[in-house]
């Protein structure tokens, strides 16, 4: 069955950085496109980055762009984000996603929660 | 950016009574292919979003038939024939027609 396991959250200072890695199983991960969405504590969700299969193709929100980097390494399985510049407002529980067909996010991770405080 | 507006927010609900949840969105979701990108996830306490409809209507596998996506162009609806125990959580809309892809605010459906 398909498995996304996401690691690599915890607590960093303002300006910080931290790296997430999503473990992808269950199906052939080179085969989808990924993504990443979060959602701040009692929020709601937001889209954070896509990455298309080859990683030819990379999409970031807004509030992101500039400081985070969305790659995957198809042979390892696994999906990265890397995140530079953490501000208070990064704060969140990080999902990793698999974009099914229909392009949308179909089987999530569990998550990983990301703290960005002084 | 397309904003996904949803109503109610909060939405109390007896066991075994439908419930409706409406998503409305600030541009057509129509793209160029003709296919419409509105997606209804459900989120229950604790736990990560879960897939229930794609393309407005298609239910994805094992989501119970009691759960029905709806709609077109602006305006969305997702019902739930009869609600059970096990539906309570929050429901998001989500549309991946224009770049970025923007969710709803949420919908908190609780038992009364």
């Amino acid at each position: 069955q398909v498995q996304l396991v996401e690691s690599g959250g915890g607590l960093v200072k303002p300006g910080g950085s931290l790296r997430l890695s999503c473990a992808a199983s269950g199906f052939t991960f080179s085969d989808y496109y990924m993504s990443w969405i979060r959602q701040a504590p009692g929020r709601g969700l937001e889209w954070v980055s896509y990455i298309t299969s080859s990683g030819s193709i990379i999409y970031y929100a807004d509030s992101v762009k500039g400081r985070f980097t969305i790659s995957r390494d198809n042979a390892k399985n696994s999906l990265y984000l890397q995140m530079n510049s953490l501000r208070a407002e990064d704060t969140a529980v990080y999902y990793c996603a698999r974009v099914g067909y229909y392009d949308s996010p179909d089987y999530w991770g569990q998550g990983t929660l990301v703290t960005v405080s002084s | 950016d397309v904003v996904m507006t949803q109503s109610p927010l909060s939405l109390p609900v007896t066991l075994g009574q439908p419930a409706s949840i409406s998503c409305r969105s600030s541009q057509s979701l129509v793209y160029s292919d003709g296919n419409t990108y509105l997606n209804w996830f459900q989120q229950r306490p604790g736990q990560s979003p879960r897939r229930l409809i794609y393309k407005v209507s298609n239910r994805d596998s094992g989501v119970p038939d009691r759960f029905s996506g709806s709609g077109s162009g602006t305006d969305f609806t997702l019902k739930i024939s009869r609600v059970e125990a096990e539906d309570v959580g929050v429901y998001y809309c989500m549309q991946g027609t224009h770049w970025p892809w923007t969710f709803g605010q949420g919908t908190k459906v609780e038992i009364k």
